[in-house]
């Protein structure tokens, strides 16, 4: 079966840092994904992981564990619009599909 | 670039109505998906298509309908519209090569009644 969990909502304060947790459970992998998508809009693409280990990009970094399906999303010195939902993606084997956890709603307070 | 494209933004269907979704993308991406998200939920993938001419069954396909008759177009169909595919509709695209990271459409928010 396919199964992707991650935390439905998590709250942080700003100028702090958060990470987000992300396991799954998948017939096939060939990458993972996070995107971001605010209220009212459509998912943006943050990170991509398909190797072990930690790739950065500025304020966001990602990690991947094949080995125990899991992957992380770190956000640091949160702003305000950091504020959103942050979504987990597992790339299948066919045709570039996603399978989409259900989302993490992050608050970030003053 | 436009990117992707969706028409209509919002569209209220009475029970049993039909309509059609437009999703048009500028990219030259060959796979095209369309999705549903139910509220605090993550994306269902409904179809999906690797090129023109070629669609596939995702998870939830039942009540719905597609067809590519060009890399740019996928187009997505209801028949006979049923209060459960009331959600919010995405269209998305993607190059064969590199990462596969999907671009997305603005969305279509869909209440059937």
């Amino acid at each position: 079966g396919q199964n992707i969990d991650q935390p439905t909502e998590m709250t942080a304060t700003e100028g702090a840092i958060v990470q987000i947790n992300c396991t799954y459970q998948t017939s096939g992998f060939n990458g993972l994904f996070w995107y971001q998508q605010h209220a009212g809009e459509a998912p943006t693409f943050l990170s991509y992981n398909v190797l072990d280990g930690l790739e950065e990009k500025g304020r966001f970094s990602s990690f991947l564990s094949r080995s125990k399906g899991y992957s992380y999303l770190l956000l640091k010195e949160l702003q305000m619009k950091d504020s959103a939902s942050y979504l987990c993606a597992v790339k299948g084997n066919q045709g570039g599909k996603l399978i989409f956890g259900q989302g993490t709603e992050l608050s970030v307070k003053p | 670039n436009a990117g992707v494209t969706q028409t209509p933004k919002f569209r209220i269907l009475k029970i049993g109505q039909s309509m059609t979704l437009q999703c048009t993308q500028d990219m030259n991406h060959n796979y095209m998906y369309w999705y549903r998200q139910d509220p605090g939920m993550g994306l269902k993938l409904i179809y999906y298509s690797v090129g023109a001419g070629i669609t596939d069954k995702g998870e939830v396909p039942n009540g719905y309908n597609v067809s590519r008759s060009t890399t740019e177009d996928f187009p997505l169909r209801l028949e006979l519209a049923a209060p459960s595919q009331t959600s919010v509709y995405f269209c998305a695209s993607t190059s064969r090569t590199g990462a596969y990271e999907q671009y997305f459409g603005p969305g279509t928010r869909l209440t059937v009644t």
